[in-house]
């Protein structure tokens, strides 16, 4: 099992580019989430798949658009960067519903740069 | 969900046990306690659970007292490797959709040789 995998693991954009960063897991977890983590802030949740063709919107959804079309796969993308989106984001997966009775996986990061 | 508070940081040696405390006061009944660890350039990995008294695994024991309005994350005898963001999270055990994950700012435990 490769876990949750993310890529790229680095990217630099100019602000108003857009981009998806992308995230794919192995383990046929029904749940997915997406976090940003800045400095001194932890992580925040930006948007959820409790599964395939089910999205929601999580505590900083602004900017951000999801989908889930397979179990699988969960991408993030960004349709205008902001230097505000500067950050470092995670995606996470668990096999229910995503509450602490689930232990949340989390792939390796991709570290944004938006100029 | 119930709001926590831990350390900012927190400083250690080698071969000292470390307790890291966290403050949830206003934890309802149903609600359970989890730590993650987060090492620097890594997402976050979960460590231990618990809900009431002691809970022990391999890696910690997590010390939860009767009124559960705070716990502590025991870690015996750390190493280097243990410098990483511990996480205290508090909510309801079966929260469904609506139950989202809430990472503080954690505690940043630093070990030292």
């Amino acid at each position: 099992n490769a876990g949750v995998t993310q890529t790229p693991k680095f990217q630099v954009l100019k602000t108003g580019q857009s981009m998806t960063l992308q995230c794919a897991q192995d383990m046929n977890h029904e749940y997915m989430s997406w976090y940003r983590q800045d400095p001194g802030m932890g992580l925040r949740l930006i948007h959820y798949s409790v599964g395939a063709g089910i999205t929601d919107q999580g505590e900083v959804p602004n900017g951000y658009n999801v989908s889930r079309s397979t179990t699988e796969d969960f991408p993030l993308r960004l349709l205008s960067a902001a230097p505000s989106q500067t950050s470092v984001y995670f995606c996470a997966s668990s096999y229910g519903s995503g509450g602490l009775q689930e232990t949340q996986y989390f792939g390796p990061g991709t570290r944004l740069l938006v100029l | 969900l119930a709001k926590t508070t831990q350390p900012i940081s927190m400083d250690s040696y080698e071969g000292q046990e470390v307790n890291i405390t966290c403050s949830h006061n206003n934890i309802a009944t149903n609600d359970y306690i989890t730590w993650y660890q987060q090492f620097p350039s890594q997402g976050p990995r979960f460590i231990i659970q618990g809900y009431k008294t002691k809970v022990t695994n391999e890696v910690a024991s997590l010390f939860i007292p009767a009124d559960r309005k705070s716990s502590t994350l025991s870690l015996p005898r750390v190493s280097l490797s243990d410098t990483a963001v511990y996480y205290c999270l508090v909510g309801p055990f079966y929260g469904g959709a609506t139950n989202k994950l809430i990472f503080g700012t954690g505690t940043l435990l630093a070990v030292q040789p």
